[in-house]
C-alpha cells in the first residue's frame, strides 16, 4: 500500500458545526502533516506529527484541533469554522522527517 | 525573503512540445521533491531529488545542490501534462528551530492539442 487516504472527499459544514477530517496510511511513515490550499496558492503546513507527537504548530487558530491516535491514523477536528476556512485540506505522510511525501488527494472544504 | 522561486509562473504549450521548469531555493537542501497538482486538487510525487538527475518516462529532473537549483524536464508534452507544478524544499523555518517542506508558487502549464 502505496497510498494516503484521505476522507471524506468533500465537506460542507456550517460555523457551529463540529467536522473531523480523517487521514490514514499503511506505508509504516513516521511522520505525518496537515496542509492547508487556498485556490491558486501553494501548500501551506499547519501540523508536523513526529513519532505520534506534534512537533510543529504553525500557529494554527484553535478552531483546528489535530490529534495522531497512532501511528497510521491523523485527524484533523474542526470546531466553530469560519467562512474564509474553506479550502483543500491536504494530508501528507513520510517515512520520517525529511525524506519524501506522498500526498492525500485532499477534502475539499466549503464553511457556509 | 523568498527562500523557494520558481520559473515561469504560466506556460502554455502545443501538445508534442518540449519544456523547462525551474526552481531557485535559498539555502542548502536536504529534501527537495516535484509535485504535479491535477486539476482535482491531487498532488502527485514527480520526483524525490535532492542532488543529481532522475528520470521517468518523458520527465527528468536535475538537481544541483551547490548551486541551489533544481530543473524538471517535460517531453513531448501531452494535454494530460496540464496541472500545477511544485518545487518543494526542505528548509529551515523563519524562527531557526525546525525544518519544514516549502513550497514554491508553482507554475500552470497548459498543453493544448
Amino acid at each position: 500500500d502505496t497510498e494516503v487516504t484521505q476522507t471524506p472527499k468533500h465537506l460542507v459544514m456550517g460555523m457551529t458545526n463540529k467536522k473531523s477530517l480523517k487521514c490514514e496510511q499503511h506505508m509504516g511513515h513516521r511522520a505525518m502533516y496537515w496542509y492547508k490550499q487556498k485556490a491558486k496558492k501553494p501548500p501551506e503546513l499547519m501540523f508536523v506529527y513526529s513519532y505520534e507527537k506534534l512537533s510543529i504548530n504553525e500557529s494554527v487558530p484553535s478552531r483546528f484541533s489535530p490529534e495522531c491516535p497512532n501511528s497510521s491514523l491523523l485527524n484533523l477536528h474542526l470546531h466553530a469554522l469560519q467562512p474564509e476556512d474553506s479550502a483543500l485540506y491536504l494530508c501528507a505522510s513520510s517515512r520520517n522527517r525529511g525524506y519524501g511525501y506522498t500526498f492525500g488527494s485532499g477534502t475539499r472544504l466549503t464553511v457556509v | 525573503g523568498i527562500q523557494v522561486e520558481q520559473s515561469p509562473p504560466d506556460l502554455i504549450l502545443q501538445e508534442g512540445a518540449n519544456s523547462t521548469l525551474r526552481c531557485n531555493f535559498s539555502d542548502s537542501v536536504n529534501n527537495l521533491q516535484w509535485f504535479h497538482q491535477n486539476p482535482w486538487g491531487q498532488l502527485i510525487n514527480l520526483f524525490y531529488i535532492p542532488s543529481g538527475t532522475k528520470q521517468n518516462g518523458r520527465l527528468s529532473a536535475t538537481t544541483v545542490a551547490t548551486e541551489r537549483y533544481s530543473l524538471l524536464y517535460i517531453s513531448s508534452s501531452q494535454t494530460t501534462d496540464s496541472g500545477v507544478y511544485f518545487c518543494a524544499v526542505w528548509l529551515r523555518n523563519s524562527g531557526g528551530s525546525n525544518y519544514k517542506l516549502t513550497f514554491g508558487k508553482g507554475t500552470l502549464l497548459t498543453v493544448n492539442p
